[in-house]
């Protein structure tokens, strides 16, 4: 177990529906990322946080958006949601934005219909 | 931003032989190189990182090497047992204020017993 916590663990749900993803960071890391694995693709990553405040984005459709509240936790939201949006969403914490490791979740397996 | 490509994409190894998966990134201010493995069905998690202050570094089996300026990276499993089937994944990244970890593609390791 690696003290990151993500829910649900499975989702289902039809084209041009909205979903949100939440994620738990380990106790005492202040640094979330969101990762989404497609059969295709690797690990593509999406969006950082640090203590709140957003530190780095990457490949991050418009139609998707995360934040990181007070507590740490994290929510990746996904809308207007397409076929091509199935995947595999992880998310990963670390201490802070300047140590290497970042543990990663279960992560979400979302299935668009 | 970094770009990170990995081969091969896939690799079967006879049990005890080597297996050797190389990356090489674009950015030359990436400084941390972390490896992570994915067994089926499960969270990718660290198996060994580097640091661009060192060019090798070994942990049993498993030993990683970096060439800074020729911008790649290798890792390298000695002895390969069944267990080390996975896919794993090379990661670069700058460990500063923007750091985020840009994942090669992955390299599917198969270990034939």
């Amino acid at each position: 177990d690696s003290g990151v916590t993500q829910t649900p663990k499975h989702l289902i749900t039809a084209t041009g529906q909205r979903v949100t993803l939440r994620c738990s960071p380990r106790s005492g890391d202040l640094s979330v990322y969101w990762y989404q694995q497609s059969l295709d693709q690797g690990l593509q990553f999406l969006i950082q946080y640090y203590n709140g405040e957003e530190r780095a984005k990457g490949n991050i459709l418009e139609r998707f958006s995360a934040q990181q509240f007070p507590d740490l936790h994290s929510e990746l939201n996904l809308s207007s949601l397409e076929l091509g949006d199935s995947a595999l969403y992880f998310c990963a914490s670390s201490v802070d934005s300047s140590l290497g490791e970042a543990f990663f979740g279960q992560g979400t397996r979302l299935t668009v219909v | 931003g970094e770009n990170v490509e990995q081969h091969p994409s896939t690799l079967s190894v006879q049990e005890g032989d080597s297996a050797v998966i190389k990356c090489t990134y674009s950015d030359s201010a990436s400084n941390y190189f972390p490896w992570y493995k994915q067994e089926l069905g499960k969270r990718p998690q660290l198996i060994i990182d580097i640091r661009s202050n060192v060019g090798e570094k070994k942990d049993q089996r498993i030993a990683v090497t970096l060439n800074k300026t020729a911008k790649h990276f290798s890792l390298h499993i000695t002895e390969t047992q069944p267990e080390d089937s996975a896919v794993y994944f090379c990661a670069a990244s700058r460990i500063v204020n923007d750091y985020k970890l840009s994942f090669g593609a992955g390299t599917t390791v198969t270990v034939r017993a």
